[in-house]
């Protein structure tokens, strides 16, 4: 599967604190992104990052991409209640014709 | 307008109906997709129309039945389902296929009774 990988699946942590995941992926992209979802929601791009860069910020959204290793981070700074979903990485495999989405990181930002 | 919309929000059926689910786009977007998901799992793609030709079934039940009547429109229809096809049925647009950003529905949470 190109299906990518998630860490932490699960993630809770006090409002102003910063939360970081992970996402490692299988083989050569195009880009990375990341989407957010609310509980029983659509999903909502975040962030895209091309596979020539290497840091990208949106905001408080800081991404991260490793083409070395293969791997992502996004990076939520001074994170509050409304940020409380779950986010996913989402793979543009060069040569594939869809995204291949993550397993997942479910954040609870606690007031 | 960024907005792809899904009807119906909420369906609930049993294993002899026939249903279809709606979805709609007015971003003049060429590649539409359905995805399964299911609780605290990610989305799951089921079929990817570009130009309004099915490009991708990803081994998808024949119970479930595409349709791209247009560029704007996308269609799902369901016929005699399964319990374990209870899920949320997302939506997706994109400009193009693969790279590109992908725009979804709010989803229609399907329960097969």
């Amino acid at each position: 599967s190109q299906q990518g990988e998630e860490d932490p699946q699960a993630l809770s942590i006090q409002e102003g604190e910063n939360a970081t995941m992970n996402c490692s992926y299988k083989t050569s992209i195009n880009n990375l992104q990341w989407y957010r979802q609310n509980s029983g929601r659509g999903l909502v791009h975040l962030i895209l990052i091309r596979s020539n860069e290497r840091e990208k910020h949106s905001g408080r959204l800081r991404v991260t991409l490793d083409t070395s290793k293969k791997s992502s981070s996004l990076l939520i700074t001074a994170s509050r209640a409304a940020d409380t979903a779950s986010y996913f990485c989402a793979t543009a495999y060069t040569g594939a014709n869809n995204l291949f989405f993550g397993t997942g990181t479910r954040l609870t930002v606690i007031p | 307008d960024t907005e792809v919309t899904q009807t119906p929000k909420h369906l609930v059926m049993g294993m002899t109906n026939k249903k279809s689910l709606k979805c709609e786009q007015h971003m003049g977007h060429r590649a539409m997709y359905w995805y399964k998901q299911k609780a605290k799992k990610p989305p799951e793609l089921m079929f990817v129309y570009s130009y309004e030709k099915l490009s991708i079934n990803e081994s998808v039940p024949s119970r479930f039945s595409p349709e791209c009547p247009n560029s704007s429109l996308l269609n799902l229809h369901l016929h005699a389902l399964q319990p374990e096809d209870s899920a949320l049925y997302l939506c997706a647009s994109s400009q193009g296929l693969a790279k590109n950003i992908q725009y979804f529905g709010a989803g229609t949470r399907l329960s097969v009774l």
